[in-house]
């Protein structure tokens, strides 16, 4: 199975602050790789998909990018509404695998 | 508007079966894979499997976790997707979300399971 090592688990930062989050894959998904946010009680929601590809709807101060093994999520100016739980999905090889989530607290 | 709408979830003793039900309304349905994931309470996200559609073959793909155990099926003419439940172990405690596509931008609101006697 391919793993999905998110960094870091937890992040504490505040509003207007720029954040990183990144995933690092076991082995080569090609761009095969799509960001999630969720909120406490709710489904997720998709940000981000084929790496760096903003899902419509999306705020354009969230950006992905990256390709092979490393990808990174950024937030370039964090608001109230963003502090959430993120995670990565791998979707290039079965069985699909999620990264272990990063929780956005709000410092 | 794309809507799923899970049901079925409940209180389960385990080495039971239950059977989840996805209805959807808002696109074609049988054009559409359909997906499972599940979210152990507390914690993060799991993908349980998808259904193709029949123009793929129809044909699913599983977890480890979950092969053998759990049937992803569906019936394009009602637009619900189905996940069957059998020998259910504690570790299925999870909150089951069906979502539109392998890689899905729409998930329902999720159906929570619980496996305890």
């Amino acid at each position: 199975d391919i793993q999905m090592t998110q960094s870091p688990s937890s992040l504490s930062a505040s509003v207007g602050d720029r954040v990183t989050i990144t995933c690092r894959a076991s082995q080569g998904i090609r761009n095969d790789l799509g960001w999630y946010q969720q909120k406490p009680g709710k489904a997720p929601k998709r940000l981000i998909y084929a790496a760096s590809s903003l899902q419509s709807g999306v705020p354009s101060r969230f950006s992905g990018s990256g390709s092979g093994t490393e990808f990174t999520l950024t937030i370039s100016s964090l608001q109230p509404e963003d502090f959430a739980t993120y995670y990565c999905l791998q979707h290039n090889t079965y069985p699909y695998t999620f990264g272990q989530g990063t929780k956005l607290e709000i410092k | 508007e794309v809507q799923l709408v899970e049901s079925g979830g409940g209180l389960v003793q385990p080495g039971r079966s239950l059977r989840l039900s996805c209805t959807a309304s808002g696109f074609t349905f049988g054009d559409d894979t359909m997906s499972w994931f599940r979210q152990a309470p507390g914690k993060g996200l799991e993908w349980v499997g998808f259904i193709r559609s029949k123009a793929y073959g129809g044909t699913t793909e599983y977890a480890a976790s979950v092969q053998g155990r759990l049937t992803i099926s569906r019936d394009d003419s009602n637009s619900i997707a189905y996940l069957q439940m059998n020998s259910l172990k504690t570790e299925d405690t999870a909150l089951y979300y069906c979502a539109r596509d392998r890689f899905p931008a729409t998930w329902g609101q999720g159906t929570l399971v619980t496996v305890s006697s």
